[in-house]
């Protein structure tokens, strides 16, 4: 069964930095990818997705993800935090011909003014 | 357009009675899934619903049951809460299963808390 790992339960950057947030898949077909922000006490919002087109794929605010199918991985980055980026973030999978979207543990980003 | 909405926004109940979450799908869309959320986890697929049909469930017990209606709302439905059902409950809607990427989109969620 797929499963989505995320490395680092909290990650904190400062105002203007690199913000790498990371997320590695199980399946040994690579899935469709997802990343999705929950602000406090709000559902899901998508930021990009990976559906075997671009292996970079570009997404709002900001936001872009590379998938690597030698690493498994699809890897969030943003060159540049602003505040309004503090959330929780989840990286989720969808294996073709499955129904559901199976999640990562989420991922709490912290700004540092 | 409309999006995804979700009703009560909270709710509590006791330990062992039953509860009713709704959900409204974004228009254009006739596939329902809904998500449990507990506190610091990620979503957690319990079924969905396609054409007013369960079309796939997740690891939870039959007191988790679901309806989808014509015009593609759906409902779900826990009897018997446990204590551990307190979560964030999402609902998200989709074009039909099958189709490419599967993008789902989320409703803002019922808070359910069981005492």
């Amino acid at each position: 069964a797929q499963s989505v790992t995320q490395l680092g339960s909290h990650v904190s950057v400062s105002e203007g930095a690199l913000v790498l947030l990371r997320c590695n898949y199980s399946s040994s077909v690579p899935p469709y990818l997802f990343w999705y922000v929950q602000y406090p006490n709000q559902g899901l919002q998508l930021l990009l997705k990976y559906t075997s087109a671009a292996t970079l794929v570009k997404g709002i605010n900001g936001f872009e993800a590379e998938f690597k199918k030698s690493e498994t991985s699809f890897h969030l980055t943003k060159p540049s935090a602003h505040m309004s980026d503090a959330a929780e973030y989840f990286c989720a999978a969808h294996n073709f011909g499955n129904e559901k979207l199976t999640f990562g543990t989420g991922t709490r980003l912290t700004i540092i003014p | 357009e409309t999006g995804v909405t979700q009703s009560p926004t909270h709710l509590i109940k006791t330990r062992g009675q039953q509860v009713t979450l709704r959900c409204s799908s974004q228009s254009g869309h006739n596939t329902v899934s809904w998500y449990q959320q507990a506190l610091g986890q990620g979503p957690q697929f319990i079924f969905q619903y396609y054409r007013e049909e369960e079309n796939g469930r997740g690891n939870f017990p039959p007191r988790f049951s679901g309806l989808q209606f014509p015009n593609y709302s759906s409902e779900l439905n826990v009897n018997a809460l446990e204590l551990d059902d307190s979560a964030l409950y999402l609902c998200a809607s989709s074009p039909a299963p099958g189709t490419t990427s599967n993008e789902q989109f989320f409703g803002p969620g019922t808070r359910l808390t069981v005492l």
